[in-house]
């Protein structure tokens, strides 16, 4: 079945240590997002892309980092995690102007 | 600052109930409304993406209205069954490309 795939489920991390989350999609979208969620908060869209057009949102910390090597992948990198950087990580895909996708997510544990 | 704000934040009702709740936007800069259920454990799933005010979506128990003057959306379930337990995102595309969820309603039926 095509998918969005997110590596890993969960995570833990050390406060300063650099992280990477991946995520992968068989639907061949040409549009990805990474979005952070709090409990109890929607969740917060950090940067999105259209193809190769990286789109990063205003108030997204310098902290977070992405890449998109191809259609079918995109990363999040967080350079030095804080504790306030906990959360779940959602990566979407999307056609233009239609609805997401999301994966499963990533629960990250900063220690 | 655009803020998307859904009530009930969480609901409880019985087996067979019908129940409705709300999404509400502003409406300068609309482009779509989506909405998505999300099931503990596993991905948000887009239920209806709504476009054009008076717009009215339906999805077996599930229908949805849209409202883009006054900035809402109704989500309307007929005869709640437990497996409708789910939180209910709603999401604003804005016309400059901007996404933003609300904080959801958490469902849940009590058999």
């Amino acid at each position: 079945d095509a998918m969005v795939i997110q590596n890993p489920r969960y995570q833990v991390t050390q406060f300063g240590k650099p992280v990477t989350l991946s995520c992968s999609q068989t639907l061949n979208h040409n549009v990805m997002y990474w979005y952070q969620q709090k409990s109890s908060q929607a969740p917060k869209l950090l940067f999105h892309y259209y193809d190769k057009d990286f789109n990063n949102e205003a108030d997204t910390p310098d902290n977070f980092q992405s890449r998109r090597p191809n259609t079918s992948f995109c990363f999040l990198d967080i350079r030095s995690p804080g504790l306030g950087d906990a959360a779940m990580y959602l990566c979407a895909t999307s056609l233009v102007n239609n609805e997401q996708f999301f994966g499963p997510g990533t629960r990250l544990t900063v220690l | 600052i655009l803020n998307v704000e859904q009530s009930p934040q969480s609901l409880h009702v019985q087996e067979g109930d019908s129940t409705n709740f709300t999404c509400s936007f502003p409406s300068s800069n609309f482009y779509a409304l989506h909405w998505y259920r999300w099931e503990t454990a596993k991905s948000p799933e887009a239920l209806f993406v709504m476009t054009l005010n008076g717009d009215e979506k339906k999805k077996g128990r599930i229908s949805a209205t849209l409202n883009t003057k006054e900035g809402y959306s109704y989500l309307y379930i007929k005869g709640s069954q437990p497996e409708d337990s789910a939180t209910y995102l709603c999401a604003l595309k804005t016309s400059y490309d901007k996404v933003i969820f609300g904080p959801g309603t958490s469902l849940s039926v009590i058999p």
